[in-house]
């Protein structure tokens, strides 16, 4: 069956350091794969999206890669603030209609001051 | 825009009583999504609509129902509620791409959830 793994343990990162969080799937030949933000209590914020034809996408501070060898996205966050402490969530799309998009259970990322 | 609208915000419910969430978006988007997030654990998929007139069934349907007459308007109806139900509900939107792959949905936006309690 299809299965999303993200780091079920909090990632703890000092100020200004580069947090890297690891998202492995397997059983899936995605389209694309997509990376959010949850604050506590809010719904998910889009971040990125990547292509199977990509191999790294940035914006602003944040890089994603998409290895589908490894079948492995890892997502980047440089120069960490205490503002980026969230829970980051990541979705490979496996195609096949609207219901192909499933969520990881997601990364707490915590920036230490 | 307002974007993904949810009403209520929070609901205590008995069991077996019926109520309906609402969603409402106003970004033109032809899918819509309602999911459920139990403390700790992922997104669930319950119900999706790819446009006016058409939903489908999610990973975890059971106990809920839905309809889609308008674009904009995607409700979520449960019947008998039951304390497995108590969860946190986001209902989400999002356009779609032509792709190599066919019509793929893309960037979905959500709303600010409702937490629903049965007691």
């Amino acid at each position: 069956s299809q299965k999303i793994e993200q780091n079920s343990e909090a990632l703890n990162i000092q100020e200004g350091k580069t947090a890297t969080l690891t998202c492995n799937y397997t059983n899936y030949s995605p389209a694309y794969l997509q990376w959010y933000r949850q604050d506590p209590g809010r719904g998910p914020v889009f971040l990125l999206l990547i292509r199977e034809n990509e191999k790294e996408k940035r914006k602003e501070r944040l890089k994603v890669t998409f290895d589908t060898t490894l079948k492995q996205s890892l997502f980047h966050i440089t120069a960490s603030q205490p503002a980026d402490s969230a829970t980051y969530l990541c979705a490979p799309y496996s195609g096949g209609g609207a219901d192909g998009l499933t969520f990881g259970k997601g990364t707490h990322l915590i920036i230490q001051p | 825009n307002a974007g993904v609208t949810q009403t209520p915000k929070f609901r205590i419910l008995k069991i077996g009583q019926s109520m309906t969430l609402q969603c409402a978006q106003d970004m033109n988007h032809n899918y819509m999504y309602w999911y459920r997030q139990d403390p700790g654990m992922g997104l669930k998929l319950i119900y999706y609509s790819v446009g006016a007139g058409i939903t489908d069934k999610g990973e975890v349907p059971n106990g809920y129902n839905v309809s889609r007459s308008t674009t904009e308007d995607f409700p979520l109806r449960l019947e008998l509620a039951a304390p497995s139900q108590t969860s946190v509900y986001f209902c989400a939107s999002s356009y779609s791409r032509v792709g190599r792959r066919g019509s793929l949905p893309y960037e979905q936006y959500f709303g600010p959830g409702t937490r629903l309690t049965v007691t």
